[in-house]
């Protein structure tokens, strides 16, 4: 069990609908993080909450929004995405800001838009 | 120029050979920086921070060299559990919230 837990696994969506990606961690962290994988790029950090709050948006476009509840829950709300947002969606976590805290990864949800 | 770059391989070594990856940073401002196992369709993991004096775990070696902007992983004895694919991830701030990865080294090792 990784500690943190990323529902669903995998998720086809047509390019008008709306949904909902889930990252849960079980682990006490402060810092939570979403990122995307896309095959042949390095994997590209979107956005860092810390205590709930945003501290990081990487220019990442509006149709993609975060949620973050609570220190343990982390959402990510899709809604009219475009073929070239198919890729890897990652969540991690971290006991806190600092820099040399190393990250705790889900698995991941593999994303299609048709 | 790429902030963080690597080589993307694959290499493919035997079993017990040593193995040596290589990234470079552009950004000298960089603070903190990690190697990052990451096996096929799975989550990367954290293999190791790196120091600037050097620091070894059992097979796996780091070096880091501020000066010229280059870390380094050596893997000893390498051993078929090895094959996954390294990422060198570098932070560029104190908070730790601005980190880049590279693009990841594959290694193969056969029997």
């Amino acid at each position: 069990e990784t500690g943190v837990t990323q529902t669903p696994r995998h998720l086809v969506m047509g390019m008008t609908n709306k949904k909902s990606l889930k990252c849960e961690q079980h682990l006490g962290h402060n810092a939570m993080y979403w990122y995307k994988q896309s095959a042949k790029k390095p994997l590209e950090l979107m956005f860092v909450y810390s205590l709930e709050e945003r501290v990081e948006n990487n220019s990442v476009p509006s149709r993609f929004s975060p949620e973050c509840p609570n220190s343990s829950h982390l959402f990510l709300h899709l809604h009219t995405l475009q073929p070239e947002d198919s890729a890897l969606y990652l969540c991690a976590s971290s006991p806190g800001q600092g820099g040399n805290q190393p990250q705790h990864f889900g698995d991941g949800t593999r994303l299609s838009i048709l | 120029r790429k902030e963080v770059e690597q080589d993307p391989g694959p290499f493919n070594v035997p079993e017990g050979a040593t193995v040596a990856f290589n990234c470079t940073y552009s950004n000298s401002a960089s603070q903190s920086f990690f190697w990052y196992r990451q096996d096929c369709r799975k989550e990367p993991k954290l293999l190791m921070s790196v120091y600037s004096s050097g620091n070894e775990d059992g097979r796996f070696t780091a070096q880091l060299n501020r000066a010229s902007q280059y870390i380094s992983l050596l893997i000893r004895d390498s051993k078929l559990s090895d094959s996954a694919t390294y990422l060198c991830v570098v932070t560029l701030n104190q908070a730790g919230t601005a980190l880049i990865f590279g693009k990841g080294t594959t290694l193969s090792v056969s029997s």
